[in-house]
């Protein structure tokens, strides 16, 4: 059964730093997202790709976030520098349209020092 | 604004007995609505959704306009319940999905 892909897994890395993320959707699905996690909070969406143009990126934080998906299938998100509060599991989920369900990928789990 | 309330970040329940996890939203439209689920070790993967009116592994959720509430209820627990729960809702406009902050359900045997 196809499934969403990210890597790394897991990224422990000094503020100020740069990091990139990276999420392989399902194939065929048109539609992208990007979570941030924050311990005890639900998923909050940064960013939403309908094949690689973004249709919601309003609660990401552009001085310092930037998301990408260049040929309409996987996409790469960068934080660049890295704060401590960035510290959260960052997921990707993809889904064939934009009210179909959306599948998720295992996250990428953020440490900032 | 557009919110999901999820009232309770911990249930803990017995074995065979009903379960009923709260969900309220905020939201000027008719929203769609949906639950989430992540098992232990497992992804977020999504349970049910009201416009299916379907039953998944026991649990039905009602949407009620009038409350502005989906809560989500199984009538006999299993130990195979017990995970982390998101109601989330989705609005007609962009399309972008607002999650809650999640209930932990825990059925004990």
């Amino acid at each position: 059964e196809a499934e969403v892909a990210q890597s790394p897994r897991y990224k422990i890395t000094e503020k100020s730093q740069a990091v990139a993320f990276w999420c392989d959707p399902i194939s065929g699905h048109a539609t992208l997202y990007w979570y941030r996690q924050i311990l005890g909070q639900g998923p909050e969406l940064l960013v939403q790709f309908q094949d690689e143009s973004v249709v919601d990126d309003s609660q990401l934080p552009k001085d310092r976030f930037s998301a990408e998906r260049l040929k309409g299938v996987d996409s790469t998100l960068k934080i660049q520098p890295a704060e401590l509060g960035d510290s959260a599991m960052y997921l990707c989920a993809s889904s064939l349209g934009q009210r179909e369900t959306q599948y998720f990928g295992p996250g990428t789990r953020l440490l900032v020092l | 604004a557009q919110r999901v309330t999820q009232p309770e970040k911990l249930l803990s329940v017995f074995k065979g007995a009903p379960v009923e996890l709260k969900c309220n939203y905020s939201y000027s439209g008719s929203p769609e609505l949906f639950w989430y689920v992540q098992y232990s070790r497992q992804r977020l993967q999504l349970l049910l959704r009201h416009i299916s009116r379907e039953s998944i592994k026991g649990f039905t959720a009602d949407l009620n306009k009038g409350e502005t509430s989906f809560h989500l209820k199984k009538p006999f627990a299993q130990e195979e319940d017990s995970a982390m729960y998101y109601c989330a809702l989705q609005n007609t406009g962009g399309f972008k999905t607002i999650f809650g902050a999640g209930t932990r359900l825990f059925v004990k045997a």
